[in-house]
């Protein structure tokens, strides 16, 4: 069964800073996708950036970026330039390749921002 | 983008009641539909899927005759809590699959907070 870990139950950041939100997986798939979610305050459930395993390359998404190790299997978020809007619960998720697969989600990280 | 609207945001009820919990795409057709349960500050823990015009997959340990769920079109999915108790009390979210160009994602209701007194 596919497994999503996420150590750092809360990480804490100064406005304008740099963060890495770090998670790792395991899968004996070979094909697969990786997310990272936020859940503001209000609880809606944003995408925040997604990494096809078959790519090589990082996703980058504006101040979001990820450090995709697939050998290693460890999909770590980076926030630059951190701002007050980012703080949230980060999730990050994982599915594997094929038509209406589930999402298996990480416990989480509560990331807050420091003015 | 596809749009998911989960009705209602927010409901009380008393114990030994039934709560429906509606899920509708806007502007897609939902073939799937998961449905999640979230305690505070905890992740989402998927509780089934649900695939138009066939009987939910239920996780294990969710009780399937506790927690209603029909699919009997592409663009509704519900969620009945029956004879809810005060543990039933917690933030259920649904999410439908979706698909464009070969590429898969997610897109999520705003949630419905159950409250059971």
């Amino acid at each position: 069964a596919q497994t999503v870990t996420q150590s750092q139950p809360e990480m804490s950041v100064q406005e304008a800073e740099t963060v890495t939100l770090s998670c790792t997986y395991d899968t004996s798939e070979s094909d697969y996708y990786l997310f990272w979610y936020k859940q503001p305050p209000s609880r809606q459930m944003i995408l925040v950036i997604r990494q096809e395993a078959y790519k090589q390359q990082n996703a980058t998404e504006n101040r979001f970026s990820v450090n995709f190790q697939k050998a290693a299997k460890s999909f770590s978020l980076k926030i630059s330039d951190s701002q007050l809007g980012d703080a949230a619960m980060y999730f990050c998720a994982y599915r594997k390749s094929g038509a209406n697969s589930k999402l298996t989600f990480g416990k989480g990280i509560t990331l807050s921002v420091r003015p | 983008g596809a749009v998911v609207s989960q009705h209602p945001s927010r409901v009380i009820c008393k114990s030994g009641t039934s709560v429906k919990i509606e899920c509708r795409s806007l502007d897609f057709q939902a073939t799937t539909m998961f449905w999640y349960r979230q305690f505070p500050k905890q992740s989402l823990m998927l509780m089934a899927t649900s695939n138009e015009g066939s009987k939910a997959t239920y996780e294990q340990g969710v009780e399937k005759d506790k927690f209603l769920i029909n699919h009997a079109s592409l663009t509704l999915s519900t969620l009945t809590v029956t004879s809810a108790h005060p543990e039933d009390s917690s933030f259920y979210i649904c999410s439908a699959s979706i698909a464009a160009g070969g590429n898969y994602g997610y897109t999520f209701g705003s949630g419905t907070r159950l409250t059971v007194v």
